[in-house]
């Protein structure tokens, strides 16, 4: 069964960091893209970063450039988001998503979330 | 403010078809593919159409999309209780280098 699971969230102070973990089974972690996307309560659906399924490339939105990094391990079939120097507005629940080979960055797995609250 | 445009609300009764509208410009659903995604209250989003009209196993052939020029479109025929969703398009930017969505259509089912 195809299964994403993140991990990682809680509440924390503006300034400080957190990381992010989705862990994947039930399909080939190494072929897929993998995403992060946020989402604020009652809110629209933000995209954050996206990562090739080697690594080589990475991509960000401009509200998080510079502050979050993705990463992945294919070996454990985990990919990580790095959030530095948080912010109020980063509050969301963060869902990580799987993009498969040749399917124009549709993300066919999701993840149920993680919710992040930075709260001074 | 959303990359893509899209209506804030539609609705339907049971039966009807209804359309969501999801505009953009050249950079992006111009130049590539349009997915669509919907999202139940309380739960994650899911994949309901990947390049522009094609449906992920599982999803029911009452749902179809649509790409013209710079727009898209979402058609819901049969409309059922359980379709009251939001709905998300989604594409990628060429000149931005990022995936974008649009603001989400709250689909009511009257």
């Amino acid at each position: 069964q195809v299964h994403l699971v993140e991990s990682g969230g809680g509440v924390v102070q503006p300034g400080t960091s957190l990381r992010l973990s989705c862990a994947a089974s039930g399909f080939t972690f190494q072929t897929y893209a993998m995403h992060w996307v946020r989402q604020t309560p009652g809110k629209g659906l933000e995209w954050v970063a996206f990562m090739w399924f080697d690594g080589r490339t990475a991509y960000y939105g401009d509200s998080v450039k510079g502050r979050f990094t993705i990463s992945r391990d294919n070996s454990k079939s985990i990919v990580y988001l790095q959030m530095n120097n948080l912010r109020v507005e980063d509050t969301a629940v963060y869902y990580c998503g799987g993009d498969p080979p040749s399917s124009g960055y549709a993300l066919h797995v999701w993840g149920q979330g993680t919710m992040v609250t930075v709260s001074s | 403010q959303s990359v893509l445009t899209q209506p804030p609300s539609a609705s339907g009764t049971p039966g009807q078809r209804v359309t969501i509208s999801c505009s953009g410009s050249s950079s992006n659903i111009g130049s590539t593919t349009v997915n669509w995604y919907h999202q139940l209250p309380g739960t994650a989003p899911k994949l309901l159409l990947y390049g522009n009209n094609q449906r992920p196993s599982g999803v029911p052939d009452r749902f179809s999309g649509s790409k013209s020029g710079t727009s898209a479109s979402l058609a819901i025929s049969g409309l059922q209780s359980e379709d009251e969703a939001d709905y998300y398009c989604a594409t990628w930017d060429g000149s931005l280098n990022a995936v974008v969505f649009g603001g989400g259509t709250k689909l009511t089912v009257l």
